[in-house]
Protein backbone atom coordinates (compact mmCIF):
# COMPACT_ATOMS: atom_id res chain seq x y z
CA UNK A 1 0.00 0.00 0.00
CA UNK A 2 1.66 3.48 -1.26
CA UNK A 3 2.20 5.73 1.37
CA UNK A 4 1.14 9.80 2.19
CA UNK A 5 2.74 11.57 -0.75
CA UNK A 6 3.93 15.03 -0.89
CA UNK A 7 4.79 17.32 -3.51
CA UNK A 8 7.21 19.12 -3.99
CA UNK A 9 10.05 17.57 -1.22
CA UNK A 10 11.67 20.97 -1.69
CA UNK A 11 11.33 24.42 -2.50
CA UNK A 12 12.87 27.97 -2.65
CA UNK A 13 10.77 31.24 -2.69
CA UNK A 14 11.17 34.56 -1.87
CA UNK A 15 9.35 36.98 0.36
CA UNK A 16 6.00 38.36 -0.88
CA UNK A 17 5.88 34.78 -3.37
CA UNK A 18 2.88 32.19 -2.94
CA UNK A 19 3.63 28.77 -3.10
CA UNK A 20 1.02 25.45 -3.55
CA UNK A 21 2.02 22.00 -1.76
CA UNK A 22 0.25 18.82 -2.62
CA UNK A 23 -1.11 16.07 -0.85
CA UNK A 24 -1.98 12.19 -1.87
CA UNK A 25 -3.26 10.34 0.95
CA UNK A 26 -3.30 6.91 1.64
CA UNK A 27 -5.91 5.15 -0.59
CA UNK A 28 -8.92 4.76 1.39
CA UNK A 29 -7.63 7.62 3.48
CA UNK A 30 -10.95 10.07 4.01
CA UNK A 31 -8.74 12.73 6.45
CA UNK A 32 -6.53 14.79 5.48
CA UNK A 33 -4.12 17.13 8.06
CA UNK A 34 -1.72 19.50 7.16
CA UNK A 35 1.14 20.29 10.41
CA UNK A 36 3.64 22.86 9.91
CA UNK A 37 7.21 22.00 11.95
CA UNK A 38 10.00 24.46 13.04
CA UNK A 39 13.05 23.32 15.62
CA UNK A 40 11.45 26.45 17.72
CA UNK A 41 7.86 25.52 17.65
CA UNK A 42 8.06 21.79 16.89
CA UNK A 43 5.07 20.51 15.00
CA UNK A 44 1.98 22.65 14.90
CA UNK A 45 -1.42 21.81 13.21
CA UNK A 46 -2.93 23.63 10.22
CA UNK A 47 -5.74 22.35 9.65
CA UNK A 48 -7.84 19.50 8.94
CA UNK A 49 -10.24 18.27 5.77
CA UNK A 50 -12.77 15.27 5.43
CA UNK A 51 -15.23 14.71 2.58
CA UNK A 52 -13.75 18.06 1.07
CA UNK A 53 -14.70 20.43 4.09
CA UNK A 54 -13.12 22.06 6.18
CA UNK A 55 -13.32 20.25 10.17
CA UNK A 56 -10.85 21.99 12.21
CA UNK A 57 -8.40 24.71 11.83
CA UNK A 58 -4.99 25.63 14.13
CA UNK A 59 -3.84 29.31 14.73
CA UNK A 60 -2.21 30.38 11.93
CA UNK A 61 -3.22 33.51 9.62
CA UNK A 62 -5.70 33.94 7.10
CA UNK A 63 -2.16 33.70 4.44
CA UNK A 64 -2.77 29.76 4.83
CA UNK A 65 -5.22 27.70 3.08
CA UNK A 66 -5.96 24.83 2.10
CA UNK A 67 -8.35 22.71 0.19
CA UNK A 68 -9.69 19.12 -0.33
CA UNK A 69 -11.17 17.12 -4.11
CA UNK A 70 -13.46 14.46 -4.24
CA UNK A 71 -10.36 12.02 -4.63
CA UNK A 72 -9.01 13.01 -1.21
CA UNK A 73 -6.34 14.36 -2.25
CA UNK A 74 -5.53 18.01 -1.20
CA UNK A 75 -3.51 21.06 -1.29
CA UNK A 76 -2.02 23.66 1.13
CA UNK A 77 -1.50 27.62 -0.27
CA UNK A 78 0.30 30.14 1.53
CA UNK A 79 0.47 33.29 0.01
CA UNK A 80 2.53 36.87 0.97
CA UNK A 81 5.42 34.67 2.10
CA UNK A 82 7.13 36.02 4.96
CA UNK A 83 10.76 34.62 5.83
CA UNK A 84 9.34 32.82 9.31
CA UNK A 85 7.14 30.70 7.12
CA UNK A 86 10.24 28.45 5.97
CA UNK A 87 9.14 24.97 7.44
CA UNK A 88 8.79 21.57 6.82
CA UNK A 89 5.12 21.12 5.86
CA UNK A 90 3.73 17.91 6.86
CA UNK A 91 0.80 16.03 5.73
CA UNK A 92 -1.11 13.41 7.72
CA UNK A 93 -3.96 11.10 6.77
CA UNK A 94 -6.21 8.84 8.23
CA UNK A 95 -9.60 7.00 7.86
CA UNK A 96 -11.89 9.52 9.63
CA UNK A 97 -11.33 11.86 11.84
CA UNK A 98 -10.23 11.51 15.16
CA UNK A 99 -8.70 8.23 14.00
CA UNK A 100 -6.12 7.11 16.56
CA UNK A 101 -3.00 6.57 14.15
CA UNK A 102 -1.65 9.59 11.82
CA UNK A 103 -0.06 8.23 8.97
CA UNK A 104 2.56 11.20 7.82
CA UNK A 105 3.83 12.17 4.57
CA UNK A 106 7.76 12.72 3.99
CA UNK A 107 6.72 16.46 3.68
CA UNK A 108 7.51 20.08 1.40
CA UNK A 109 10.42 21.67 2.95
CA UNK A 110 10.11 25.55 2.37
CA UNK A 111 12.45 27.87 2.44
CA UNK A 112 12.04 31.47 2.19
CA UNK A 113 14.37 34.06 0.95
CA UNK B 1 3.91 28.08 28.86
CA UNK B 2 3.14 25.55 25.90
CA UNK B 3 0.76 23.29 26.91
CA UNK B 4 2.97 20.04 26.42
CA UNK B 5 7.11 20.06 27.29
CA UNK B 6 9.42 18.45 26.09
CA UNK B 7 13.43 18.74 26.52
CA UNK B 8 14.71 18.96 22.68
CA UNK B 9 17.93 17.64 24.02
CA UNK B 10 20.36 16.33 21.95
CA UNK B 11 19.97 12.97 24.31
CA UNK B 12 23.23 10.84 23.80
CA UNK B 13 24.13 7.52 25.13
CA UNK B 14 25.82 4.60 24.32
CA UNK B 15 24.67 1.32 22.06
CA UNK B 16 22.69 -0.91 25.05
CA UNK B 17 21.55 1.65 27.38
CA UNK B 18 18.49 2.65 28.55
CA UNK B 19 16.78 5.55 27.51
CA UNK B 20 14.44 7.22 28.96
CA UNK B 21 12.19 10.42 27.71
CA UNK B 22 9.70 12.41 28.73
CA UNK B 23 6.58 15.31 28.34
CA UNK B 24 4.97 16.99 30.59
CA UNK B 25 1.56 18.48 29.98
CA UNK B 26 -0.69 20.94 31.49
CA UNK B 27 -4.50 19.86 30.01
CA UNK B 28 -5.87 17.55 32.44
CA UNK B 29 -8.44 16.62 29.95
CA UNK B 30 -5.72 14.70 27.38
CA UNK B 31 -6.32 11.04 27.42
CA UNK B 32 -4.60 9.20 24.65
CA UNK B 33 -1.34 9.53 24.51
CA UNK B 34 1.45 9.17 21.78
CA UNK B 35 4.45 8.18 20.81
CA UNK B 36 6.08 9.00 17.34
CA UNK B 37 9.67 8.39 15.75
CA UNK B 38 10.95 11.04 13.07
CA UNK B 39 13.96 10.07 11.21
CA UNK B 40 15.96 12.56 9.44
CA UNK B 41 14.29 13.96 6.08
CA UNK B 42 11.24 11.83 6.70
CA UNK B 43 8.27 12.07 8.69
CA UNK B 44 7.04 10.84 11.94
CA UNK B 45 5.71 7.49 12.36
CA UNK B 46 3.82 6.20 15.55
CA UNK B 47 5.60 4.04 17.64
CA UNK B 48 3.10 3.95 20.93
CA UNK B 49 -0.65 4.72 21.65
CA UNK B 50 -1.71 4.25 25.03
CA UNK B 51 -5.15 5.28 27.21
CA UNK B 52 -5.33 6.85 30.16
CA UNK B 53 -3.00 5.61 32.85
CA UNK B 54 -0.87 2.79 32.92
CA UNK B 55 1.74 0.95 31.26
CA UNK B 56 2.33 -0.81 27.57
CA UNK B 57 5.03 -2.71 26.10
CA UNK B 58 6.08 -3.53 22.81
CA UNK B 59 9.39 -5.21 22.44
CA UNK B 60 12.17 -2.73 23.44
CA UNK B 61 9.97 -0.14 23.86
CA UNK B 62 7.48 0.56 27.34
CA UNK B 63 5.20 3.70 27.45
CA UNK B 64 4.54 4.98 30.73
CA UNK B 65 1.80 7.43 31.56
CA UNK B 66 0.97 8.83 34.96
CA UNK B 67 -1.96 11.19 34.60
CA UNK B 68 -1.83 12.38 38.31
CA UNK B 69 1.58 14.54 37.39
CA UNK B 70 0.66 15.19 33.88
CA UNK B 71 4.24 12.91 33.14
CA UNK B 72 4.49 10.70 29.93
CA UNK B 73 7.86 8.61 29.73
CA UNK B 74 8.77 6.38 26.75
CA UNK B 75 11.58 3.66 27.82
CA UNK B 76 13.78 2.25 25.02
CA UNK B 77 15.80 -0.94 26.28
CA UNK B 78 18.78 -1.92 24.37
CA UNK B 79 19.03 0.54 22.34
CA UNK B 80 20.46 0.45 18.85
CA UNK B 81 22.24 3.44 16.74
CA UNK B 82 19.15 2.47 14.39
CA UNK B 83 17.22 4.07 17.14
CA UNK B 84 18.94 7.23 16.52
CA UNK B 85 15.76 9.85 16.07
CA UNK B 86 13.78 12.43 17.17
CA UNK B 87 11.13 11.31 19.30
CA UNK B 88 7.90 13.29 19.63
CA UNK B 89 4.96 12.72 22.14
CA UNK B 90 1.76 13.56 21.57
CA UNK B 91 -1.88 13.69 23.38
CA UNK B 92 -5.30 14.13 22.71
CA UNK B 93 -8.46 14.55 24.20
CA UNK B 94 -11.30 12.14 24.24
CA UNK B 95 -14.39 12.34 21.61
CA UNK B 96 -16.41 15.35 22.62
CA UNK B 97 -13.14 17.71 22.39
CA UNK B 98 -10.91 18.54 19.88
CA UNK B 99 -9.35 15.05 18.97
CA UNK B 100 -6.56 17.30 17.33
CA UNK B 101 -3.27 15.86 18.73
CA UNK B 102 -1.15 18.27 20.50
CA UNK B 103 2.49 17.37 19.80
CA UNK B 104 5.78 18.08 21.86
CA UNK B 105 8.54 20.10 20.23
CA UNK B 106 10.53 16.44 19.91
CA UNK B 107 13.40 14.98 21.19
CA UNK B 108 16.50 14.17 19.17
CA UNK B 109 17.92 10.77 20.23
CA UNK B 110 21.78 9.93 19.41
CA UNK B 111 22.41 6.31 20.26
CA UNK B 112 26.54 5.79 19.32
CA UNK B 113 28.17 2.63 18.84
Amino acid sequence: KAGVTQTPRYLIKTRGQQVTLSCSPISGHRSVSWYQQTPGQGLQFLFEYFSETQRNKGNFPGRFSGRQFSNSRSEMNVSTLELGDSALYLCASSPQPGAGELFFGEGSRLTVL
Amino acid sequence: QKEVEQDPGPLSVPEGAIVSLNCTYSNSAFQYFMWYRQYSRKGPELLMYTYSSGNKEDGRFTAQVDKSSKYISLFIRDSQPSDSATYLCAMKTASGGSYIPTFGRGTSLIVHP
